[in-house]
């Protein structure tokens, strides 16, 4: 069955990076673009933005270009998303989801989440 | 940006109610809406894809209708089960925004 399995949650020191996984399992890698969303604290949804895993191909919200870096292992089917010069702000749930490249729609399925916090 | 406006932003209803959540868009996002169901601790899920076209798996009392900026989601007959916060989601134009959220809770 397909499953998304992120990793597990970040205590990080304000100005430090941190590297989030996801890894995919249950269908073909591929196949489906991964896109990252962000929620904080008991707020809405934020999306991140994209990657083809197939390609390396990445498509980012110009709100997250300087703080979120993404790429892919093909051969370990994982996801990661970089988290750069960390603030406050940054503190929040993050998830991984999948759209099928051939244009099955975006969030059949998710990670479990990961949270990160940021502080000193 | 595409600014999604949910409405209302907390509603409380009676199990048997038929419930309707809102979603305007600042700008024509033609039928490219979708809607979620986040649980309490829970990712979101998937209800509604594309405006009107029900995931599988998702109980036939949710539907979903609307185009171009004004969006509904309706749920027939609210079940205990149904209690979540409700979001929309435009993937019409980059970058793709979702709405503000709806809390539903039984009255």
């Amino acid at each position: 069955q397909v499953n998304l399995l992120q990793s597990g949650a970040a205590l990080v020191k304000p100005g430090a990076s941190v590297k989030l996984s996801c890894k995919a399992s249950g269908y073909t890698f591929t196949d489906y673009y991964i896109h990252w969303v962000k929620q904080s604290h008991g707020k809405s949804l934020e999306w991140i933005g994209y990657i083809n895993p197939n390609s390396g191909y990445t498509n980012y919200n110009e709100k997250f270009k300087s703080k979120a870096t993404l790429t892919v292992d093909k051969s370990t089917n994982t996801a990661y998303m970089e988290l750069s010069r960390l603030t406050s702000e940054d503190s929040a749930t993050y998830y991984c989801t999948r759209r099928g490249i051939r244009g099955t729609p975006l969030g059949d399925y998710w990670g479990q989440g990961v949270m990160v916090t940021v502080s000193s | 940006d595409i600014q999604m406006t949910q409405s209302p932003s907390f509603l409380s209803a009676s199990v048997g109610d038929r419930v309707t959540i809102n979603c305007k868009a600042s700008q024509n996002i033609n039928r490219y809406l979708n809607w979620y169901q986040q649980k309490l601790g829970e990712a979101p899920k998937l209800l509604i894809y594309n405006a009107n076209s029900l995931q599988t798996g998702i109980p036939s009392r949710f539907s979903g209708s609307g185009s171009g900026t004004d969006f509904t989601l309706t749920i027939s007959s609210l079940q205990p089960e149904d209690v979540a916060t409700y979001f929309c989601l435009q993937h019409n134009s980059w970058p793709w925004t979702f709405g503000g959220g709806t809390k539903l809770e039984l009255k």
